[in-house]
């Protein structure tokens, strides 16, 4: 089954860009089954849907976090990634990257990373 | 965007009991809905999806159902390990329409 980590800082300055690579293993990126999600959770508090991105390249994202999001991939590396501009507190999350079938549930995820924003 | 609301957000109940979990999305969503569970410092786990298709390796205790706007899950005997938080997510028209999860409802021992 597939295999996903997410690495990156974990540690992101107000105002500055936070960036995450998820690597995917034991599957490939390049599936057409599959789309590749970014979810978040603040402590002690509910899941979000960032965005989604195809092997296409074709995004997806959260209209209340669209103008600081982009997702991009990498096939030849297995890998995605999130960018999220102009931080602040409110960004400080575990962050999951995740598989989400064709028809929109997750089925596998990341163990998530924690990124706190601060000074 | 489609908004879920869970209910309870927070319920105690002891070992072997009957737990009802409601979620209720402010449009008709057909049966594109999906339920996890979460456990502390854990990754969600996929329960059901499609409102009532259980999932592989899923214990037979748990159940979805509802359509268009009113979903349910239940837990039929309350198990030690279901303790943990719960939530139910909206994928209608995905990929033209955006994902939602719902608040999540967390379930404590009495």
């Amino acid at each position: 089954q597939l295999q996903l980590q997410e690495s990156g800082p974990r540690l992101v300055r107000p105002s500055e860009t936070l960036s995450l690579n998820c690597d995917v293993s034991d599957g490939s990126i390049d599936s057409s089954n599959y789309f590749w999600v970014w979810i978040r959770q603040p402590p002690e508090k509910g899941l979000e849907w960032i965005g989604s991105i195809y092997y296409t390249g074709n995004t997806y994202y959260n209209s209340s976090l669209k103008s600081r999001v982009s997702i991009s991939i990498d096939l030849s590396k297995n890998q995605f990634s999130l960018t999220l501009s102009s931080v602040t507190a409110a960004d400080t999350a575990v962050y999951f990257c995740a598989s989400l079938l064709g028809g929109g549930y997750v089925d596998f995820w990341g163990q998530g990373i924690l990124v706190a924003v601060s000074s | 965007a489609i908004q879920l609301t869970q209910s309870p957000s927070s319920l105690s109940a002891s070992v072997g009991d009957r737990v009802t979990i409601t979620c209720r999305a402010t449009q008709d969503i057909n049966s594109a809905l999906a339920w996890y569970q979460q456990k502390p410092g854990k990754a969600p786990k996929l329960l059901i999806s499609d409102a009532s298709s259980l999932q592989s390796g899923v214990p037979s205790r748990f159940s979805g159902s509802g359509f268009g706007t009113d979903f349910t899950l239940t837990v039929s005997s309350l198990q030690p390990e279901d303790f943990a938080t719960y939530y139910c997510q909206q994928f209608i028209s995905y990929p033209q329409r955006e994902l939602s999860f719902g608040g999540g409802t967390r379930v404590e021992i009495k």
